[in-house]
C-alpha cells in the first residue's frame, strides 16, 4: 500500500469559503502532483512539484494554489470556493528517476454549494 | 485534441472471456506508457507498465506500437474482480503524465 494521505476525504462547503486540501506522503518522494477528476472523465493535471520550493501549474487552468515547503507535504488551497470547483482532487507522488509509477492518495471529494 | 484517447465502453463480458482494450496517444515524443486500474470512486493504481517489446503479467498482456501511437491491454480468463475502469497513461516531458478517460469493464457471472 502507498503511504500517501489526503484530508479531508469529503468536504461540503458554501461559496466563498477558503479551503485547503492536505496531502502528505511518507515515502520521501521528490515529485508530487495534484489532479482533478470529474465522474467518468480523465484526470487533469492542475499542479506539480519537482521538490521543495518548486511548483508548476499543470495543463488545466485552476484557480487553486499550492506550496511545497517540506518534501512530504503538498497542500492545495482555494481562496474562494465556487460551485465550479466541485470535483474530486487526487494527490500523487513518485520517486526521482525514470520509474513511472504514480502513487495516489484516496482523493478529496469537494462539493461547493 | 485529447492527449490520450480510449473507447469508454462499457465492455460487458462473461467470466472466463478474453477482452482487449486499445488506446491511442497524440504526442510522438511520449516516453513511457502504462495501464492503471481505477475502481469505482477509488484512486487509480498501477496495473502494469508497457514496454516496446510487449510484456505480460499473469493474465494481462500489454503491447505498444510506437509507429501507430497505439497501446493495447489484453485480459485473458476474465474474473469478476477484474471489473473496473482501465486507464491508459502516457508520460512525456519527463514529469507529466496524461490519462485517458478510461475504459469500463464489467465482468458478469
Amino acid at each position: 500500500e502507498a503511504d500517501i494521505y489526503q484530508t479531508p476525504r469529503y468536504l461540503v462547503i458554501g461559496t466563498g469559503k477558503k479551503i485547503t486540501l492536505e496531502c502528505s506522503q511518507t515515502m520521501g518522494h521528490d515529485k508530487m502532483y495534484w489532479y482533478q477528476q470529474d465522474p467518468g472523465m480523465e484526470l487533469h493535471l492542475i499542479h506539480y512539484s519537482y521538490g521543495v520550493n518548486s511548483t508548476e501549474k499543470g495543463d488545466l487552468s485552476s484557480e487553486s494554489t499550492v506550496s511545497r515547503i517540506r518534501t512530504e507535504h503538498f497542500p492545495l488551497t482555494l481562496e474562494s470556493a465556487r460551485p465550479s470547483h466541485t470535483s474530486q482532487y487526487l494527490c500523487a507522488s513518485r520517486i526521482r528517476g525514470d520509474t513511472g509509477e504514480l502513487f495516489f492518495g484516496e482523493g478529496s471529494r469537494l462539493t461547493v454549494l | 485534441r485529447k492527449e490520450v484517447e480510449q473507447d469508454p465502453g462499457p465492455f460487458n463480458v462473461p467470466e472466463g472471456a478474453t477482452v482487449a482494450f486499445n488506446c491511442t496517444y497524440s504526442n510522438s515524443a511520449s516516453q513511457s506508457f502504462f495501464w492503471y486500474r481505477q475502481d469505482c470512486r477509488k484512486e487509480p493504481k498501477l496495473l502494469m507498465s508497457v514496454y516496446s517489446s510487449g510484456n505480460e503479467d499473469g493474465r494481462f498482456t500489454a503491447q505498444l506500437n510506437r509507429a501507430s501511437q497505439y497501446i493495447s491491454l489484453l485480459i485473458r480468463d476474465s474474473k469478476l474482480s477484474d471489473s473496473a475502469t482501465y486507464l491508459c497513461v502516457v508520460r512525456y516531458n519527463f514529469n507529466k503524465f496524461y490519462f485517458g478517460s478510461g475504459t469500463k469493464l464489467n465482468v458478469k457471472p
